[in-house]
C-alpha cells in the first residue's frame, strides 16, 4: 500500500512568493494532519481535518498560512507571502477514523525561503 | 496544558550496548495515547509504538522494549544490543484525550541517538 505522499520533497523560494505544499493521504483515512518541524520549536501541529472538514487550525501561525482539503485524497498547505522564518520541514499525516488507529506520516517537504 | 519532555538531547553509545531513551509527560487527561516515532537521517517519521493510558503492560518487540509507568508519567524506550542502523532521532509524543477522537499529538524535542561501530 502506498503511504502518505507529499510533494514537492524540496522547495526553495524567495521571500514574498506564494508556496503550495501538497499531500495525498492514505486511501480510506478519515483524518489528515499538517505538522511543521523546526529546530527552535520542534514538531508542532498546524491544522487537522476530519472527513475533509478543517476541525482545529489553532496551530496555524499566521493568516499567511491556509490549508484546504477539497476531497478525501488531496490537501494543500499554502503560505502567502512566504518569509524566511517559514523555512522548515512540513509533514502531512493521516489515519483511519477509529480511536485506536495510528497516525502515519509522509516523507515531509523541506521548505527554504531565501 | 500537555507537555512532553525528553531530557536527553543526544546520546552516543558503542554498538551492542543497551540504551534507554527517557520520556516524561504532563497531562490532566485520564485517557490518552503515548507514542514513539523514529526519524532516521533520511528525514521521514516512522511509527514505532502506541500505548493506551489504561495499559501499563511493558512491551517488547525484538530488540525494542517500552516501559510505561503512569505513576511517574514516564514512557521510556530501551534498545537492547544497539546497532548502527538504530542511529536516528527518536520522538516521544502524547495525544489529546482519546474520547475527543482526533489524536492530536504533542511531541517532545527528540533525542538524537548515535550508535558508533
Amino acid at each position: 500500500d502506498a503511504g502518505v505522499i507529499q510533494s514537492p520533497r524540496h522547495e526553495v523560494t524567495e521571500m514574498g512568493q506564494e508556496v503550495t505544499l501538497r499531500c495525498k493521504p492514505i486511501s480510506g483515512h478519515d483524518y489528515l494532519f499538517w505538522y511543521r518541524q523546526t529546530m527552535m520549536r520542534g514538531l508542532e501541529l498546524l491544522i487537522y481535518f476530519n472527513n475533509n472538514v478543517p476541525i482545529d487550525d489553532s496551530g496555524m501561525p499566521e493568516d499567511r498560512f491556509s490549508a484546504k482539503m477539497p476531497n478525501a485524497s488531496f490537501s494543500t498547505l499554502k503560505i502567502q507571502p512566504s518569509e524566511p522564518r517559514d523555512s522548515a520541514v512540513y509533514f502531512c499525516a493521516s489515519r483511519e477514523g477509529g480511536s485506536t488507529d495510528t497516525q502515519y506520516f509522509g516523507p515531509g517537504t523541506r521548505l527554504t525561503v531565501l | 496544558a500537555q507537555k512532553v519532555t525528553q531530557a536527553q538531547t543526544e546520546i552516543s553509545v558503542v554498538e551492542k550496548e543497551d540504551v534507554t531513551l527517557d520520556c516524561v509527560y504532563e497531562t490532566r487527561d485520564t485517557t490518552y495515547y503515548l507514542f514513539w516515532y523514529k526519524q532516521p537521517p533520511s528525514g521521514e517519521l516512522v511509527f514505532l509504538i502506541r500505548r493506551n493510558s489504561f495499559d501499563e503492560q511493558n512491551e517488547i518487540s525484538g530488540r525494542y522494549s517500552w516501559n510505561f509507568q503512569k505513576s511517574t508519567s514516564s514512557f521510556n524506550f530501551t534498545i537492547t544490543a544497539s546497532q548502527v542502523v538504530d542511529s536516528a532521532v527518536y520522538f516521544c509524543a502524547l495525544s489529546d484525550p482519546i474520547i475527543q477522537g482526533a489524536q492530536k499529538l504533542v511531541f517532545g524535542q527528540g533525542t538524537r541517538l548515535t550508535i558508533n561501530p
